[in-house]
């Protein structure tokens, strides 16, 4: 079954607390991407992995740091949170050879307080 | 710089009629151009995509959407909608490469 899990689904954190959001993906996609979505500014590109090891920064890397140890592992982490990180975070992966066609989890809503 | 502009933040139409969502977009080389769906609180989802061949290709749920070199466009299009099918839609493009470029989003109602 093809499927992008996203866990947690919804995070409520203190400013200044570390988040970790984890994405997982059943179908061998080489490529692995980490968006945040909000209100009037559409979909930002914060990371995208092109395999084990092999991450490159995004659009708005300030603030976000990645880890993927496995090819169907994709972690988001914020070292010391800000408000301004509150957003919803979608995980994505891709199959290269079929043109990145983007397969999306349901997200991560994440309130920082 | 790849760059994808959709001109209309909401759309709003009734039940069975048609509608036509508009993009374009800018850049010089050969890309993939997709369309993806996102009904509220959820994921996106791939509808359809281009690469090269026919300018027309259809999608999912009757959609489809058509290319134009001259234009720099790709709109996508539906006969007769369905509730259901009220949602936003992104249009996006990317090259070779793994990176896309989404565009602001259309926010498509469709009154019974």
């Amino acid at each position: 079954d093809m499927k992008v899990t996203q866990m947690p689904r919804y995070l409520i954190k203190r400013m200044g607390e570390n988040v970790l959001l984890e994405c997982g993906q059943d179908m061998s996609h080489e490529t692995m991407y980490w968006y945040r979505q909000d209100p009037g500014l559409g979909l930002q590109l914060i990371y995208i992995s092109y395999d084990v090891d092999s991450n490159s920064e995004g659009d708005i890397p300030k603030g976000y740091r990645v880890s993927r140890k496995k090819r169907e592992h994709f972690s988001l982490i914020l070292d010391s949170a800000k408000t301004n990180q509150t957003s919803v975070y979608f995980c994505a992966s891709s199959f290269r050879a079929s043109g990145n066609t983007l397969y999306f989890g349901e997200g991560s809503r994440l309130i920082v307080v | 710089t790849q760059t994808v502009s959709q001109s209309d933040a909401h759309v709003t139409v009734f039940e069975g009629d048609s509608v036509e969502l508009r993009c374009n977009y800018s850049y010089g080389g050969s890309i993939y151009l997709s369309w993806y769906i996102q009904h509220h609180g959820r994921g996106l989802q791939f509808l359809l995509k281009y690469y090269s061949g026919n300018p027309v290709v259809q999608g999912v749920n009757g959609f489809e959407a058509e290319f134009s070199k001259s234009d720099s466009s790709f709109h996508l299009r539906k006969a007769s909608v369905h509730w259901s099918d009220s949602a936003v839609y992104f249009c996006a493009v990317n090259n070779a490469g793994a990176k896309l470029t989404f565009g602001g989003g259309t926010r498509l109602t469709v009154r019974p």
